[in-house]
């Protein structure tokens, strides 16, 4: 099975402009999290899909928005772009049982920097 | 809330030195614990994991224990090599309501010399 993709793989965008980032899951999972890595804060998560809704959400402003297609593939968006929003986005997919005791298989990343 | 805690490091051993790297967490429930790996430039791949007390998660030579008892899940392999080098991240799950997050430590990085 392929892996989980994200694309882009590097961004870099100034300050206020917005930027979607993409997240394709393994096939036939279809929970979809999303997570922000920087040396600061560490890994800190966003918030999760299932079937095309959200599930779960962190503790981010209302600046990041997510969502997630009948395909499970998921987008996230981040608006007015921020310099402290350069990091690196995780995405994970998992088969999504309800337990929330399964294994989330990360994807590479996209590494994102505001100028 | 839920927590991880883990040694921060760096860590730096020889090639063939023992590697522990302690993990402590704080949960209100009954987590499953994890070992995630990342290593330059990548993402996190999953090292290892158990569900429940006294279960014991291995893969490629590291194991770890989930201790109810000190709410522990201590990172071991017994003989670590120059490709081991990379940060290794302690998390949990937490079982209702939470799905789809999990709850990291900040990381240790190895680095092992040949």
């Amino acid at each position: 099975k392929a892996g989980v993709t994200q694309t882009p793989r590097y961004l870099i965008k100034t300050r206020g402009q917005q930027v979607t980032l993409s997240c394709s899951p393994i096939s036939g999972h279809r929970s979809v999290s999303w997570y922000q890595q920087t040396p600061g804060q560490g890994l800190q998560f966003l918030f999760e899909y299932f079937s095309e809704t959200q599930r779960n959400k962190g503790n981010f402003p209302g600046r990041f928005s997510g969502r997630q297609f009948s395909n499970s593939r998921s987008e996230m968006n981040v608006s007015t772009l921020e310099l402290g929003d350069s990091a690196l986005y995780l995405c994970a997919s998992s088969l999504g049982d309800r337990d929330g005791l399964e294994t989330q298989y990360f994807g590479p990343g996209t590494r994102l920097l505001v100028l | 809330g839920d927590s991880v805690t883990q040694m921060e490091g760096p860590v730096t051993l020889s090639e063939e030195a023992f590697l522990t790297i302690n993990c402590t967490y704080t949960a209100t429930g009954y987590p499953s614990l994890f070992w995630y790996v990342q290593y330059p430039g990548e993402g996190l791949q999953l090292l290892l994991k158990a569900t429940k007390a006294d279960d014991k998660g291995s893969n490629k030579g590291f194991e770890a224990t989930y201790r109810k008892e000190t709410t522990s899940f201590h990172l071991e392999k017994g003989s670590v090599q120059v490709s081991d080098s990379a940060v290794y991240f302690c998390a949990l799950s937490e079982k209702w309501g939470s799905q789809g997050n999990l709850i990291f430590g900040k990381g240790t990085k190895l680095s092992v010399k040949p």
